[in-house]
């Protein structure tokens, strides 16, 4: 089934050390987006990919990066987590249609901090 | 700006019964509205989006542009629809969440 895949599920990593996480689709979708879910929140977008090009949300802080070296990947790596840097993070691709644009989501890493 | 606000954070009801999720938006230009859903560990997946007018679940929503609501209705809630589900606004590309509502169906 083509899907988007998240790895690692969970990841557990020391204040200020940095952490990458991974996220890989088989849609071929242009688009790959990050999400961070806190607790009993909604997703906010941190950034996203439209093909190579990067676009990042205003308030994203400068801790979060991102790559996407091919389609089928994109890179989270926040460069000195905090513990308020703990939460879910979601990877999501679209087909970047000009409307009727679904989102399709993966499971999710939840990071924790400590 | 665009807004999404969906008023109630917890919604119970009973089995059988009723329920309605609220959402209101505020958007200059013509709406693409979109209602996710994410069950107990599981991922967060599309349940419906307004341009296609279908039932999914028995799972209603009729966008209202004068009221500017896009308002979640099921005509008798079934144990299974236990959630947290969002509305949620297209605007280039990248969807703006409401803050979400737990939906908890009681036998």
């Amino acid at each position: 089934d083509a899907m988007v895949i998240q790895n690692p599920r969970y990841q557990v990593t020391q204040f200020g050390k940095p952490v990458t996480l991974s996220c890989s689709q088989t849609l071929n979708h242009n688009v790959m987006y990050w999400y961070q879910q806190k607790s009993s929140q909604a997703p906010k977008l941190l950034f996203h990919y439209y093909d190579k090009d990067f676009n990042n949300e205003a308030d994203t802080p400068d801790n979060f990066q991102s790559r996407r070296p091919n389609t089928s990947f994109c890179f989270l790596d926040i460069r000195s987590p905090g513990l308020g840097d703990a939460a879910m993070y979601l990877c999501a691709t679209s087909r970047a249609a000009a409307f009727n644009n679904e989102q399709f989501f993966g499971p999710g890493t939840r990071l924790t901090v400590l | 700006a665009q807004r999404v606000t969906q008023p109630e954070k917890l919604l119970s009801v009973f089995k059988g019964a009723p329920v309605e999720l609220k959402c209101n938006y505020s958007y200059s230009g013509s709406p693409e509205l979109f209602w996710y859903v994410q069950y107990s560990r599981q991922r967060l997946q599309l349940l419906l989006r307004h341009i296609s007018r279908e039932s999914i679940k028995g799972f209603t929503a009729d966008l209202n542009k004068g009221e500017t609501s896009f308002h979640l209705k099921k005509p008798f809630a079934q144990e299974e629809d236990s959630a947290m589900y969002y509305c949620a606004l297209n605007n280039d590309y990248k969807l703006s969440f409401g803050a979400g509502t737990t939906v908890t169906v009681r036998a």
